[in-house]
């Protein structure tokens, strides 16, 4: 059974056009991750969430925000989608806050800006 | 500013030989060195977690070294299979709580 997931699996967006995606686990774990991840590029950070203690990495843009309303939801809004925010977006947990730790990834959702 | 290098970006072998993946990295100072496979279009999986105390992890056909005095971890995967066919990224966790990951190394385990 799938223990993190992500909604939806591809997401069409409008150059500009607000965008939602989603991340639900059933692990419990205290920590959410937010990769981004470009065509044969490692992941990158965006933010991680510590229970509810936001941690914005340094160079991840002002367009993207994340919400966590509860352990289970983590949510990653982009406000004004442009063509480079075209990639795979990935959540993770790990109970764990010294890195990634044991983590475990959703299956990733394929953004497309067009 | 920890740097992941991966090294092949590529690599192609034929069915049943046994391989061996290479991830660098440049601060030693790191609390877990983690692989991962990504099958195409698809999230990661984690395979092995060494810890900066251990030397290897091993799982059936995959093993994985930590050398952190040289900055080096390698992950050998012994009688490979089609269904290795994959790519796999190393990830640094260092004591201030960051991960950084390689660009990883893209398999192709021919029949």
């Amino acid at each position: 059974d799938a223990m993190v997931i992500q909604n939806p699996r591809y997401q069409v967006t409008q150059f500009g056009k607000p965008v939602t995606l989603s991340c639900s686990q059933t692990l419990n774990h205290n920590v959410m991750y937010w990769y981004q991840q470009k065509s044969s590029q490692a992941p990158k950070l965006l933010f991680h969430y510590y229970d509810k203690d936001f941690n914005n990495e340094a160079d991840t843009p002002d367009n993207f925000q994340s919400r966590r309303p509860n352990t289970s939801f983590c949510f990653l809004d982009i406000r004004s989608p442009g063509l480079g925010d075209a990639a795979m977006y990935l959540c993770a947990t790990s109970r764990e806050g010294t890195g990634l730790g044991e983590a475990f990834f959703g299956q990733g959702t394929r953004l497309t800006v067009v | 500013k920890q740097e992941v290098t991966q090294i092949p970006a590529a690599l192609s072998v034929p069915e049943g030989e046994n391989l061996v993946l290479n991830c660098s990295f440049t601060d030693s100072a790191i609390y877990n060195l983690q692989w991962f496979r990504q099958d195409p279009g698809k999230g990661l999986t984690s395979l092995l977690l060494i810890q900066s105390s251990q030397r290897e992890q091993t799982s059936g056909r995959l093993n994985a070294s930590l050398d952190k005095s040289s900055g080096r971890s390698t992950l050998y995967i012994a009688a490979s299979q089609p269904g290795d066919s994959a790519t796999y990224l190393c990830a640094a966790d260092t004591n201030a709580g960051k991960s950084t990951f390689g660009d990883g190394t893209t398999l192709t385990v021919k029949p």
